[in-house]
């Protein structure tokens, strides 16, 4: 069964740079897209992104310029980078597996399903 | 991008009641593009539904999901003490995909 685990800095102070990895363990990491979800009070859950192994990205327009995801095949491993934070991007942020990422030889270009492996959630706090 | 409005935003029932939750979407959603979710209170949210009908691994058969276009439901049949949690609805038909804003369900 898939396993997500996850850690990161959780207090940043603002226009710092967030820095997440999850590792996934105990299924198949390339064969799908990985996300990163986040939750608030204020906003819900929200959609940050997906990256396949195979490195398509798509990222949350109005969150892309900040954006960068990468992943490390070796390791199993999906990294979050976002710059300039605020006190808007506090919250509990998710890595979570998506779609499949091709169709035998054909590369797909985004997950399109449902999330249905989650890790255990970061608390990302941001204070002067 | 695609707004989903769940309501009622709180549902208080009994156990052994029928639950019906209401998603609608801003656009129109391939019913293949729709799940629901379950999150209790410190946990992870848990895939319940995806393609609008199908049953994720180990959920109970009281748990059905229907609906087309853009208004959908999720139907727990006979409600369970453990099914007092908050439930949300989630397009990926288009991105960026997008999440309701949940449905309380209390005793």
């Amino acid at each position: 069964q898939v396993q997500l685990q996850q850690w990161g800095a959780g207090l940043l102070r603002p226009s710092d740079t967030l820095s997440l990895t999850c590792v996934v363990s105990g299924g198949s990491f390339d064969d799908y897209f990985w996300s990163w979800i986040r939750q608030s009070p204020e906003k819900g859950l929200e959609w940050i992104g997906e990256i396949s192994p195979r490195g398509v990205t798509n990222y949350r327009p109005s969150l892309s310029s900040r954006l960068t995801m990468t992943v490390d095949r070796s390791q199993n491993r999906i990294f979050l980078r976002m710059t300039s934070m605020t006190a808007d991007d506090i919250g509990l942020y998710y890595c979570a597996r998506g779609g499949f990422s091709a169709v035998g030889k054909h590369v797909l270009q985004s997950g399109r399903d449902s999330f249905d492996s989650w890790g255990q959630g970061s608390l990302v706090t941001v204070s002067s | 991008e695609i707004l989903l409005t769940q309501s009622p935003g709180t549902l208080s029932l009994s156990p052994g009641d029928r639950a019906a939750l209401s998603c609608r979407a801003s656009q129109s959603v391939s019913a293949k593009y729709l799940a629901w979710y379950q999150q209790k209170s410190g946990q992870v949210p848990r895939l319940l539904i995806y393609g609008t009908t199908t049953r994720a691994s180990g959920i109970p058969d009281r748990f059905s999901g229907s609906g087309s276009g853009t208004d959908f439901t999720l139907t727990i049949s006979r409600l369970e003490p453990e099914d007092f949690a908050v439930y949300f609805c989630q397009q990926y038909v288009n991105l960026p995909y997008t999440f309701g804003q949940g449905t309380k369900l209390e005793i």
